[in-house]
């Protein structure tokens, strides 16, 4: 696609349920990033993929969110076991990579995820 | 411990002035910064960038300002038009040209008065 696309746009759930985000980033783009903005903060960092390489994931707030990039491409988020300050939107973010990166990620619209 | 910080949470401008928003960093690691603009339901998306070896950077009627020895960076619109009526996110990276782990700032939600 044209841009990175993010489903669903929009979800609620109950606390407790598990949720998946899907991310899929422009195409071509071997870096991909997750990013989350709660009510009245800043973009605050979840994990980042590389190509091949190990993914850092030294923005997870707890073991209860996890991530995983298959192929290359798609993303997805999977949150267990949510709680409400879960309640965010979840931005995806794509780039070209390291390799003459000038530092320009291009995001998602996100994916607001509600926690009752 | 926040790493990139605007302390302005908004900032309201008439249309046709300049505007300037502010940015504060503590990492003296960071050496390129970035400039997001954000409207409502939409992702972020790049603005204007600059390295640590320039104070300047030029993109039309938008104009990045970097001051190392400060660590402070400033972005400056002029003339402002109502469209530019956004959240501005300013952004720090840790090696020149890489956008591993971009650290954003909490935003400024700037407002152009017509």
């Amino acid at each position: 696609g044209a841009g990175v696309s993010q489903s669903p746009s929009n979800k609620v759930t109950e606390k407790g349920k598990d949720v998946e985000l899907r991310c899929d980033p422009i195409s071509g783009h071997t870096a991909l990033y997750w990013y989350r903005q709660s009510l009245g903060q800043g973009l605050e960092f979840l994990i980042y993929f590389q190509g091949n390489s190990a993914p850092d994931k030294s923005g997870l707030p707890s073991d209860r969110f996890s991530a995983e990039r298959t192929g290359g491409s798609v993303s997805t988020l999977t949150i267990q076991r949510t709680q409400q300050e879960d309640s965010a939107v979840y931005l995806c973010a794509s780039s070209e990579g390291l390799a003459g990166n000038t530092g320009e990620l291009f995001f998602g619209e996100g994916s607001r995820l509600t926690v009752l | 411990d926040q790493q990139v910080k605007q302390n302005s949470p908004s900032l309201s401008v008439q249309e046709g002035r300049i505007s300037i928003l502010n940015c504060d960093y503590t990492n003296s690691m960071f050496d390129y910064f970035l400039w997001y603009k954000k409207y409502p339901a939409e992702g972020p998306t790049f603005l204007i960038s600059i390295s640590s070896i320039k104070d300047k950077n030029e993109d039309g009627r938008f104009t990045v300002f970097l001051n190392k020895s400060a660590k402070h960076l400033s972005l400056h619109i002029v003339p402002s038009q109502p469209g530019d009526s956004a959240v501005y996110f300013c952004a720090a990276s840790g090696r020149s040209g890489s956008a591993r782990q971009l650290t954003f700032g909490s935003g400024t939600q700037l407002t152009v008065l017509p």
